[in-house]
């Protein structure tokens, strides 16, 4: 079994969607968890940064963490065609250790 | 713009080479990592450097080499390339001036380097 789980999609959603994004993982070490989204031949940019359990909202985006079922989640509200991308979950146990990434989903917001 | 700044671009080379990529950290981090991103086996961690020691390794093959210098540049040095070594090379780095009071941990990526064996 992977540490990090992501359904690799592809995910294809019209302008103005509701997305969910979604991690399972199985190292219940792990309490810094972290979205990354990654345009075609960039770098991952960071979207979302949580710590432990619970809710983070950043304008059109929140994170969501449940330790308890080893899950976490990204919505993103009123989705833009921009949003196209490939979202990557990431989490570490410690701070300043390596990060384990999913393998990313890729997502179209089509106008 | 992360902060982080990787050289080159992109490299094309032979089977056997040697080639070197440049990371420099944003500006103060102490921290910087190394992963490699394929399309089947996505980002994977290979090296970790803090403050020009080694602290983390990974899925680092013994052919792959890095080093942190004084001013807190790293390099990855890759050797007897292979075809499967192809890949995206990104560079990470955090700890702005290693302050361990903070919550924070997020990772900065460059652009990464794209390397091509034929």
């Amino acid at each position: 079994q992977k540490e990090v789980e992501q359904d690799p999609g592809p995910l294809s959603v019209p302008e103005g969607a509701i997305v969910s994004l979604n991690c399972t993982y199985s190292n219940s070490a792990f309490q810094y968890f972290m979205w990354y989204r990654q345009y075609s031949r960039k770098g991952p940019e960071l979207l979302m940064y949580t710590y432990s359990s619970g809710n983070k909202e950043d304008g059109r985006f929140t994170a969501q963490v449940d330790k308890s079922s080893k899950y976490i989640s990204l919505f993103i509200r009123d989705s833009q065609p921009s949003d196209s991308a490939t979202y990557l979950c990431a989490m570490s146990a410690k701070r300043n250790t390596p990060l384990v990434f999913g393998k990313g989903t890729r997502l179209s917001v089509i106008a | 713009d992360s902060g982080v700044t990787q050289t080159p671009k992109h490299l094309i080379t032979a089977t056997g080479q040697r080639v070197t990529l440049r990371c420099s950290p944003r500006s103060g981090d102490l921290s910087v990592y190394w992963y490699q991103q394929s399309l089947d086996q996505g980002l994977q961690f290979l090296i970790q450097y803090y403050n020009g020691e080694e602290r983390a390794k990974g899925n680092i093959l013994e052919r792959f080499s890095a080093q942190q210098f004084p001013d807190l540049h790293s390099e990855l040095n890759l050797s007897s390339l292979e075809l499967g070594d192809s890949a995206l090379y990104f560079c990470a780095s955090t700890d702005y001036r290693g302050q361990e009071s903070r919550m924070n941990t997020e990772a900065f990526f460059g652009q990464g380097t794209r390397l091509t064996v034929v």
